[in-house]
């Protein structure tokens, strides 16, 4: 099984600072035949479902803000979100969907400071 | 507006059954693997089971092999879950994930509200 390991496990910053969200997979994610990483970032609000934010590591889904962007590659990912807003304060889980069984990390939970 | 509705959940006694349903609309249903996540209280998410398309294909979390079934009914843009054998650590919100459709079934594209089924005596 990959493991899915998120970093750190809370942070806080402050409105309109830089977030930054770290996540380690156990093995690549990086499927080599078409240079995809099968990866995705989930944020999940109090009392709501996860939303789906990045897939492929770096692709937004449509409808979220510009200010979030996903990168890395291979076993190394990081979840940014530029200038955070009130209403970013959440949960974030990032998830491999390379292999079976697909795999979450545990979550890293965003306040403001 | 694509949407998905997950019903069944409850209280149930360790050893007992529960068949969890999920109706799915607003995108063709037949298009996309549908998937089944679960939430402890407190706790982050964990994948539990997946299902192709045409039902010909299935996987399952080692913790539920064997116990819990996931099936689907194109007819009635339906997905279920069957869960046996049910143990107090399968307590939790579970929800229902539509794949993304034409890209992978197994990005967790929409979520269902969830529905907790807690085990307990």
């Amino acid at each position: 099984d990959i493991v899915m390991t998120q970093s750190p496990d809370s942070l806080a910053v402050s409105l309109g600072e830089r977030a930054t969200i770290n996540c380690k997979s156990s093995q690549s994610v990086l499927y080599s035949s078409n240079n995809m990483n099968f990866l995705a970032w989930y944020q999940q609000k109090p009392g709501q479902p996860p939303k789906l934010l990045i897939y492929w590591a770096s692709t937004r889904e449509s409808g979220v803000p510009d200010r979030f962007t996903g990168s890395g590659s291979g076993r190394d990912f990081t979840l940014t979100i530029s200038s955070l807003q009130a209403e970013d304060v959440a949960v974030y889980y990032c998830q491999q969907y390379y292999s079976s069984p697909i795999t979450f990390g545990q979550g890293t939970r965003l306040d403001i400071k | 507006e694509v949407q998905v509705v997950e019903s069944g959940g409850g209280l149930v006694q360790p050893g007992g059954s529960l068949r969890l349903s999920c109706a799915a609309s607003g995108l063709t249903f037949t298009g996309d693997w549908m998937n089944w996540v679960r939430q402890p209280p407190g706790k982050g998410l964990e994948w539990v089971a997946s299902i192709k398309q045409d039902g010909s294909e299935k996987h399952y979390v080692d913790s539920v092999k064997g116990r819990f079934t996931i099936s689907r009914d194109n007819a009635e843009n339906s997905v279920y879950l069957q869960m046996n054998s049910l143990r107090v650590e399968d307590t939790a919100v579970y929800y229902c994930a539509r794949g993304k459709s034409h890209i992978n079934g197994w990005i967790h594209a929409y979520w269902g509200q969830g529905t907790l089924v807690t085990v307990s005596s």
